[in-house]
């Protein structure tokens, strides 16, 4: 059972550059989210979706967009990436109609826009 | 939006101290959970308090929801090097579906 998949581990951009992010979880978990994790602020949300097709904004979402075609898959995109968005990226999952279930993370992507 | 305080950001201690990090919020909680990160690792659901005055337990570590169920805390007795890490609570609001506010989490060193 691979639980929260993350892709990449590590990645490098400049200044302007677009990525993906990928997240796939196998649990058939309904809700999927992505945080920002930098010292000393938490963990921060910047998406989340309850169900393929629907997604809505975090605290955070500027600059990040997410689509949710398939229950499995949650793609987190940095249309033009900036040196404010070098950061840690979680995805995380749980059993979305059970809004006190606990979350399950991925490892994390680790991101540095220079 | 809501927000949650957690202090301290940082707590070094002695192998065989205790531990202890606390929680705050200035609106009443439905529920909040405690999650672990090693370093270089992910968050790790730890448990989830949901009552009024509750308290759980988990070998040396002791969790609390205060009574107006606005903060809570984590203890830990006599720290072991294996307790390292970052220390996170996450509080649920009841009406943001889904949407935990993660405190900014207390990093834990232990000296051996």
């Amino acid at each position: 059972n691979a639980g929260v998949t993350q892709t990449p581990k590590f990645q490098v951009l400049k200044t302007g550059q677009s990525m993906t992010l990928q997240c796939a979880q196998d649990m058939n978990h309904e809700y999927m989210s992505w945080y920002r994790q930098d010292p000393g602020m938490g963990l921060r949300l910047i998406h989340y979706s309850v169900g393929a097709g629907i997604t809505d904004q975090g605290e955070v979402p500027n600059g990040y967009n997410v689509s949710r075609s398939t229950t499995e898959d949650f793609p987190l995109r940095l249309l033009s990436a900036a040196p404010s968005q070098t950061s840690v990226y979680f995805c995380a999952s749980r059993q979305g109609f059970r809004p006190r279930a606990p979350l399950h993370f991925g490892n994390g992507t680790r991101l540095t826009v220079t | 939006g809501q927000q949650v305080m957690q202090i301290p950001q940082y707590q070094h201690v002695q192998e065989g101290e205790d531990f202890t990090t606390y929680c705050n919020s200035s609106t009443t909680l439905s529920n909040i959970q405690w999650y672990k990160q090693r370093p270089g690792g992910h968050p790790v659901f730890l448990i989830q308090l949901v009552k009024s005055g509750e308290v759980k337990k988990q070998k040396r570590l002791t969790f609390q929801f205060g009574e107006a169920k606005k903060n809570s805390s984590l203890h830990i007795t006599a720290t072991q090097t294996t307790d390292v890490g970052t220390y996170f609570c996450a509080a649920g609001g009841g009406t943001s579906y889904g949407k935990l506010t993660f405190g900014q989490g207390t990093i834990l060193t232990v000296h051996p």
